[in-house]
């Protein structure tokens, strides 16, 4: 079974702190994806990465970036956390990046990180 | 922008009941879809998938219905358990060299 783990379940910031969430994943997946989640707005792309080094915006970048130095691990980085950026941040990976007649879609969700930023 | 979208945010029904939760999607462009359960503190996991060349494709008490000319896709769940109480969601692939495009979700309770 593909598993995607995040390094914390439940996370309390302060404002203006810089704050790690860490992703791994540890089924040779070339993609890896940041989400966040908020009640009535669905899931969220804030930012992906289809190879080692390389990343993409998504529709939500502004206050975040990220790090991929290594295949397995995909981090999203809060610089100056906020308290707009309270959300459950989901990670997931796939084995394809999706395009036309690529057979490997599918995204492997982890468990999810609840930030709370006071 | 969005383009997948679910028409009821949520559903209630009794258990052993069929349960029909609809999604319309607006790329055509799109060629594979995916629906999602998430459980409450979980992440979202995998229930079925199909590519625009199929019209059903059925699982284990599950089926996804495709409707390429009205753009629209289901998911059946047959004899609907208090376990499957959950958020549904359904995603696209969009265009090409694009990450998965998810709608935003349809919350499934289900009393006994």
């Amino acid at each position: 079974d593909v598993k995607v783990t995040q390094s914390s379940r439940y996370l309390v910031k302060r404002t203006g702190e810089k704050v790690f969430l860490e992703c791994v994943q540890d089924m040779d997946h070339e993609n890896m994806f940041w989400y966040r989640q908020d009640p009535g707005l669905g899931l969220r792309l804030i930012y992906f990465s289809y190879d080692v080094k390389m990343k993409e915006k998504g529709d939500i970048p502004e206050g975040y970036s990220v790090s991929r130095e290594k295949k397995e691990r995909f981090s999203l980085i809060l610089e100056s956390a906020s308290t707009n950026q309270t959300s459950m941040y989901l990670c997931a990976s796939s084995l394809q990046f999706s395009g036309r007649a690529s057979l490997y879609d599918e995204q492997y969700f982890g468990p999810g990180t609840r930030l709370t930023v006071t | 922008g969005e383009s997948v979208g679910l028409h009821l945010p949520t559903l209630s029904v009794q258990e052993g009941d069929n349960s029909i939760i609809n999604c319309a999607y607006s790329n055509s462009a799109s060629d594979y879809f995916i629906w999602y359960k998430q459980e409450s503190g979980k992440g979202p996991q995998f229930i079925i998938d199909i590519r625009s060349n199929m019209d059903k494709r059925q699982g284990q008490r599950v089926t996804v219905l495709l409707n390429k000319t009205v753009k629209h896709l289901s998911l059946q769940i047959a004899a609907t358990q208090p376990g499957d109480s959950a958020v549904y969601f359904c995603a696209e692939n969009g265009q090409a060299g694009t990450a998965l495009i998810f709608g935003k979700g349809t919350t499934l309770s289900v009393s006994s």
